[in-house]
């Protein structure tokens, strides 16, 4: 079946450093690929998605792009800040009712 | 905006007790989807419903009840509780079918099981 795999964490940062988290797929046909962020004691909100094969996502300074031929989405950030301290959960849909979630990723960044 | 609203926030219960989570949206979502999170594992799915009067099971749906009598509200209920049933409940809606619909969450309940 579907799966995702993300990279294991917990991930630590300084301020403004790089930031990836890996994220690598399995599918039976074409999903669509999302990034979901989870802060402390809230449900998951969208932070970015892509639906097809080179699409890129973005959304407050977070990019991934949809690789088919690697299977992968990575999540990148140039500069991290305090505020993005959560933690990232990869997820795949191919139907509306099989949303299948990583393990999750915890990103904490210090100042 | 209120979106995805759970309740209760919290609970604890003794095993072999019973409760229902409840979910509701305003968004006028025609999907809905109950998720359990536990540590290292990510989501869940639990069940879900496409519609008012239709529910579905997912992944581990075992131990687990659900309704959909009204289109805004989804109901989740324990019948027996048992210790492998602590976990943190997500409920979520999306508007219709497609694989590219996004999910839209509530901000969870967290359940205690001794």
């Amino acid at each position: 079946g579907d799966s995702v795999t993300q990279m294991e964490g917990p991930v630590t940062l300084s301020e403004e450093a790089f930031l990836t988290i890996n994220c690598t797929y399995t599918a039976t046909g074409y999903p669509s690929l999302f990034w979901y962020v989870q802060y402390p004691g809230e449900g998951l909100q969208l932070l970015l998605k892509a639906t097809k094969a080179d699409d890129k996502g973005s959304n407050k300074g977070f990019e991934a792009t949809y690789r088919k031929e690697t299977t992968s989405f990575h999540l990148e950030k140039g500069s991290v800040q305090v505020s993005d301290s959560a933690v990232y959960f990869c997820a795949l849909s191919e139907s509306n009712n099989d949303m299948r979630f990583g393990a999750g990723t915890r990103l904490t960044v210090k100042p | 905006n209120a979106g995805v609203t759970q309740t209760p926030k919290f609970r604890v219960l003794k095993t072999g007790q019973s409760m229902t989570l409840l979910c509701a949206q305003d968004m006028n979502h025609e999907y809905m989807y109950w998720y359990r999170q536990d540590p290292g594992m990510g989501l869940r799915l639990i069940h879900y419903s496409v519609g008012e009067g239709t529910t579905a099971k997912g992944e581990v749906p075992d131990g687990y009840n659900v309704s959909r009598l009204k289109k805004q509200n989804f109901l989740l209920g324990l019948e027996s509780a048992a210790p492998s049933q602590t976990s943190v409940y997500f409920c979520a809606s999306s508007y219709a079918g497609g694989r590219g619909q996004p999910q839209h969450f509530g901000d969870g309940t967290r359940l205690s099981i001794l």
